[in-house]
């Protein structure tokens, strides 16, 4: 039990749409991660939220957002729904901003994209 | 070129062998080695952490890192049916954000 619990765990959605991913983390993880998954793939590294900014983002494009809460939970925001937007986002939260801090993944939610 | 490389497989091995997991990875900067074990449509569990070069032993699991040759290796001995599943090997920097860099994960089947 990792303590990072997500929402929903499935969804469907139309290209073009916009769609609003939710996790929890444990008490006293202030920073949290989002990863996507596309099948067969490793995750890829979306971006990173310490004390509720973004403070490191990997190769994906604006139209991904981010929140962070100071009640421990976060959003993954995608807006305008491509078909290869379809893959697991993973949530992942550990106690500290830097390198070197054991991270923690949720199970995930299954985004298909028609 | 990937920052990290890993063969996915599919390997398949009778319960009881010696099972052997590799990675390569591009820079020298990467500092942490971490390998997680993925269920089929689950998330990532971590299995094995290591800072820097070395052996890393936890149960049957066994981690090695080789910086200098730019080799990571997870062996699992006296397999079992329950340790089928995608392994992932992920790396880190020393400092900045968390960024992990994943390899590709080698799905793994152990035969009764």
């Amino acid at each position: 039990e990792t303590g990072v619990t997500q929402s929903p765990t499935h969804l469907i959605k139309t290209r073009g749409q916009q769609v609003t991913l939710r996790c929890s983390s444990q008490s006293g993880h202030n920073t949290v991660s989002w990863y996507q998954q596309a099948l067969g793939q490793g995750p890829q590294f979306i971006f990173q939220y310490y004390r509720e900014e973004e403070n490191g983002r990997g190769n994906f494009p604006p139209r991904f957002s981010g929140l962070q809460f100071p009640n421990y939970s976060s959003e993954l925001n995608v807006n305008a729904l491509e078909l290869d937007d379809s893959a697991l986002y993973l949530c992942a939260s550990s106690s500290g901003q830097r390198s070197g801090n054991t991270i923690y993944f949720g199970e995930g939610s299954w985004l298909t994209v028609v | 070129q990937k920052e990290v490389e890993q063969d996915p497989g599919p390997l398949s091995v009778p319960e009881g062998a010696i099972v052997s997991l590799n990675c390569t990875y591009s820079n020298s900067a990467f500092q942490y080695f971490m390998w997680y074990r993925q269920y089929s449509r689950k998330g990532p569990e971590l299995l094995m952490y290591t800072y820097s070069s070395g052996n890393k032993e936890d149960g049957r699991f066994t981690a090695q890192v080789d910086k200098s040759s730019k080799y990571i290796s997870l062996f699992i001995r006296d397999s079992q049916p329950s340790d089928s599943a995608t392994y992932l090997c992920a790396v880190s920097l020393l400092q900045g954000a968390q960024k992990l860099v994943f390899g590709q994960g080698t799905r793994l089947t152990i035969n009764p």
